[in-house]
């Protein structure tokens, strides 16, 4: 068990629709990263926040949006689905804001049909 | 920018054979490296990390990696696997300024056989 929580595990919705997935990050680490895992793309870079406030983008697409809260958990939108979203999104969290050691959640599987 | 290679897709070894999966990176900058390993319907867990100091890093169950600074890679070696070490390995970079997240290559199918 890495320590980061990620809810749900499994989703299923339909296109056009919005959804929402939360990670809690393990105790005392204040950064927050979102990374997306598809057959065609591999794993690829999403977001990153630190102790609140958005670090570093990467291929996140505009209708993406993410945010990290108060109490230092995150959440990932995302919204006009389409069947190319289907992915498993992974949350990592670490300490600082460099990435010396990411521990990385069991991710939400996200089914787009 | 960064990018990292896996050379092979898939690894067929029988068990108790030595295992190398191999990895290759390009950065314009200094970077930390590292393998992680997805078990099926899992997250990733990170094995081990190159930060600094010695090329030579031995991480959990048995794995260990070499930095070789002149050749850009950062292959990962086992003297002896076992059927539990099937899982998918990533090997992945960071900078150590500017852009900290992972980036990470296409990933090795290690199977092990009996």
């Amino acid at each position: 068990d890495s320590g980061v929580t990620q809810t749900p595990k499994h989703l299923i919705t339909a296109t056009g629709q919005r959804v929402t997935l939360r990670c809690s990050p393990r105790s005392g680490d204040l950064s927050v990263y979102w990374y997306q895992q598809s057959l065609d793309q591999g794993l690829q870079f999403l977001i990153q926040y630190y102790n609140g406030e958005e670090r570093a983008k990467g291929n996140i697409l505009e209708r993406f949006s993410a945010q990290q809260f108060p109490d230092l958990h995150s959440e990932l939108n995302l919204s006009s689905l389409e069947l190319g979203d289907s992915a498993l999104y992974f949350c990592a969290s670490g300490k600082g804001q460099g990435n010396t050691e990411a521990f990385f959640g069991q991710g939400t599987r996200l089914t787009v049909v | 920018a960064q990018s990292v290679t896996q050379l092979d897709s898939q690894v067929p070894v029988f068990e108790e054979a030595p295992v190398e999966l191999r990895c290759n990176y390009s950065s314009s900058v200094s970077v930390y490296l590292f393998w992680y390993v997805q078990y099926p319907n899992q997250g990733l867990q990170l094995l081990l990390k190159y930060l600094s100091g010695s090329t030579l890093v031995k991480g959990i169950n048995g794995f260990e990696a070499e930095f070789n600074k002149s050749q850009t890679s950062f292959h990962l070696r086992k003297p002896s696997v076992h059927i539990s070490d099937t899982a998918e390995y990533f090997c992945a970079v960071s900078g150590l300024t500017g852009r900290r997240a992972l980036t990470f290559g296409s990933g090795t199918r290690l199977q092990v056989q009996p």
